[in-house]
């Protein structure tokens, strides 16, 4: 059973940066692209960054391009989010994604049950 | 490009309901068509994938078509249950971006 769960989200201040982390197992983590999406509350989803399976290819949505970093260490299952230069429209929940096994850009297939991020003074 | 999704529809249970996806810019067979399921409080979920294929574990009252004379997907549900209650999302994306549906509220009553 594919299992992705996040963690690092909480409260943080305008202009201030958060780390996601998200932890993989059930699959071979080294053989699938994995992507962030974000809702904001009350809102719909947003597509924010996905990375290739290496982790040498990775695309970014222009709101948040500059700012959030995404990465992965394959050797722990782990993907990650660093989020710098928050915003107050950056605060959503974050979903991590195992997208389809095809070369990236392409979908979300299983999904995580997301974290929370704030950013508020 | 944007895909967009008519933001309500209802339905009565038993009944069928379509919802739609038309797509801005660019062929809509150009790349895939995803639909995703999201209950209020919970993470989405696929329902359908490459424009009409089915996860496992999804009921066949679920199906997916493209129609290119509108440019657009479309999301069929037959039989509604009061479970189908949800929003649901169209995805697809080109070379370098992934992009989302505006998402439509299915009511059953």
């Amino acid at each position: 059973e594919v299992q992705l769960l996040e963690s690092g989200g909480g409260l943080a201040q305008p202009g201030g940066s958060l780390r996601l982390s998200c932890v993989a197992s059930g699959f071979t983590f080294d053989t699938y692209a994995m992507s962030w999406v974000r809702q904001a509350p009350g809102k719909g989803l947003e597509w924010v960054s996905v990375i290739s399976a290496s982790g040498r290819t990775t695309y970014y949505a222009d709101s948040v391009k500059g700012r959030f970093t995404i990465s992965r260490d394959n050797s722990n299952s782990r993907l990650y989010l660093q989020m710098d230069s928050l915003r107050a429209d950056d605060a959503a929940v974050y979903y991590c994604a195992r997208e389809a096994p095809l070369i990236p850009p392409t979908y979300p297939g299983e999904w995580g049950q997301g974290i929370v991020v704030a950013v508020s003074s | 490009f944007l895909l967009t999704q008519p933001h309500s529809v209802s339905e009565s249970p038993g009944k069928t309901v379509t919802i739609s996806c038309t797509r801005s810019s660019g062929s809509i067979v150009l790349n895939y068509v995803q639909w995703y399921q999201q209950r209020p409080g919970s993470a989405p979920t696929t329902i359908i994938y490459q424009d009409d294929h089915r996860p496992s574990g999804v009921p066949d009252r679920f199906s997916g078509s493209i129609d290119t004379s509108s440019n657009s997907a479309s999301l069929t549900i037959s039989g509604l249950k009061t479970e189908d209650e949800a929003d649901y999302y169209c995805q697809s994306y080109d070379a370098n971006s992934v992009v989302f549906g505006g998402g439509t509220k299915l009511t059953v009553l």
